[in-house]
């Protein structure tokens, strides 16, 4: 069965430095991993994936299968980017292919 | 975007009382939407997959016959929490997604509080 683990709950940094949030994943298959958000009382949004390889609000990420890794990345943070950050994985082969989600990271930008 | 709703945001009702939330995409056809619920301070805990015109399948530990799932359209989902009891309080999330290579897109939640 596929895991994600985000072993950070919280994440403190002053505006302007730069954030990484970590996501590792266990899977033995083929992973699709995708970055959601959630901002203050509205509903989790996509903000990125790994197959689009692009960079949404300066964050980018990037796959490393032989770290089974997808940490998100941002050079310079931003107090609107203070959010809940969840990692999630999708597997390829199963008909269900729902999104398996990491606990989730919670950063707080300051000013 | 893909926008799904989700209804009703909170909700309050006796023990034993049946509950149903409703799960709609709202501009395109969701061929299978998805159940989560999560507790405070966790993860989501998927609950449920349904396809549209199948019976839903349900992730280990979950009820069935608790938890009801019905999707019978395109565009529709109902959870319906049968008999609940305190410990069905939760936050209870929708999510749906328009082909096998799309994004899930999620609802708002329902609050569920039950006396």
């Amino acid at each position: 069965a596929q895991r994600v683990t985000q072993p950070e709950k919280l994440l403190s940094v002053f505006k302007g430095a730069p954030v990484e949030l970590k996501c590792n994943y266990s899977y033995s298959g083929s992973p699709e991993l995708f970055w959601y958000v959630q901002y203050s009382r509205q509903r989790l949004q996509l903000l990125l994936r790994h197959i689009s390889r692009e960079s949404i609000k300066g964050f980018t990420a990037d796959l490393n299968k032989g770290e089974t890794s997808f940490h998100l990345k941002k050079p310079f943070a931003q107090e609107e980017d203070s959010a809940m950050y969840y990692c999630a994985l999708r597997a390829w082969g199963t008909g269900r292919r729902a999104l398996t989600f990491g606990s989730g990271t919670r950063l707080q930008v300051q000013p | 975007g893909a926008v799904v709703s989700q209804h009703p945001s909170w909700v309050i009702c006796k023990s034993g009382t049946s509950v149903k939330i409703e799960c709609r995409s709202l501009d395109f056809q969701a061929t299978t939407m998805f159940w989560y619920r999560q507790f405070p301070k966790q993860s989501l805990m998927l609950m449920a997959t349904s396809n549209e015109g199948s019976k839903a399948t349900y992730e280990q530990g979950v009820e069935k016959d608790k938890f009801l799932i019905n999707h019978a359209s395109l565009t529709l989902s109902t959870l319906t929490v049968t008999s609940a009891h305190p410990e069905d309080s939760s936050f209870y999330i929708c999510s749906a997604r328009g082909g096998l290579d799309q994004p899930q897109h999620f609802g708002d939640g329902t609050r569920l509080s039950i006396l």
